[in-house]
């Protein structure tokens, strides 16, 4: 089965930037989406078909793929931005939906 | 308001079944394909099944396929997740999941139901 793997954690100074990769067997030639979970909340969709932003999501966040990383970016982080993020696939040869391992984005 | 609501979450005996609903509203549900996914305690997100707009065609995690059964009345915007032979390991909230227009996302969330599966 088709696995993509993140970093456990990821630390980020406010203000700076924070990058959360999701890396999967030739991961560039499928389209990738990022959701950010807040503690006691359920997911958001933050980023869809790589680098696409669903209305309401700062410019602030912008998405990459190719090769076998996907990246979400996170810049001029701010307290908020504290989340757990995963990415997910389609795996058009099992049919099935994966998601990445996830992340815990710490602002500090 | 567009919104995903799910009820029948519990607490359940290995070996035995329940059913989750999901009641769609301020939106068109017969429009789009919709999901399950669950999330144990502290871990993941893991998807658990998948049907389409007009119940054609339905997908399975392999960990549930044989047990779990997906379903969808779309006159009444009702989602279902029939679980049989439930184990330990399907503890989780599961979540009601709306895709996107272009079927490879999951663009609207419920809050979810937890399923405990305890003796």
């Amino acid at each position: 089965s088709y696995v993509l793997t993140q970093p456990p954690s990821v630390s980020v100074a406010p203000g700076k930037t924070a990058r959360v990769t999701c890396g999967g067997d030739k991961i560039g030639s499928n389209s990738v989406h990022w959701y950010q979970q807040k503690p006691g909340q359920a997911p958001v969709l933050v980023m869809y078909y790589n680098s696409d932003r669903p209305s309401g999501i700062p410019e602030r966040f912008s998405g990459s793929n190719s090769g076998n990383t996907a990246t979400l970016t996170i810049s001029r982080a701010e307290a908020g931005d504290e989340a757990d993020y995963y990415c997910q696939v389609w795996d058009s040869a099992t049919y099935h939906y994966v998601f990445g391992t996830g992340t815990k984005v710490t602002v500090l | 308001e567009v919104q995903l609501v799910e009820s029948g979450g519990g607490l359940v005996q290995p070996g035995g079944s329940l059913r989750l609903s999901c009641a769609a509203s301020g939106f068109t549900f017969s429009g789009y394909s919709m999901n399950w996914v669950r999330q144990a305690p502290g871990k993941g997100l893991e998807w658990v099944s998948s049907i389409t707009s007009a119940s054609t065609t339905v997908y399975y995690a392999d960990s549930v396929k044989g047990r779990f059964t997906i379903s969808r009345d779309n006159a009444k915007n009702l989602l279902y997740l029939h679980m049989n032979s439930l184990r330990d390991e399907d503890t989780a909230v599961y979540h009601c999941v709306r895709s996107g227009s272009g079927w490879y996302e999951f663009n609207l969330w419920g809050q979810g139901t937890l399923v405990t599966v305890s003796s």
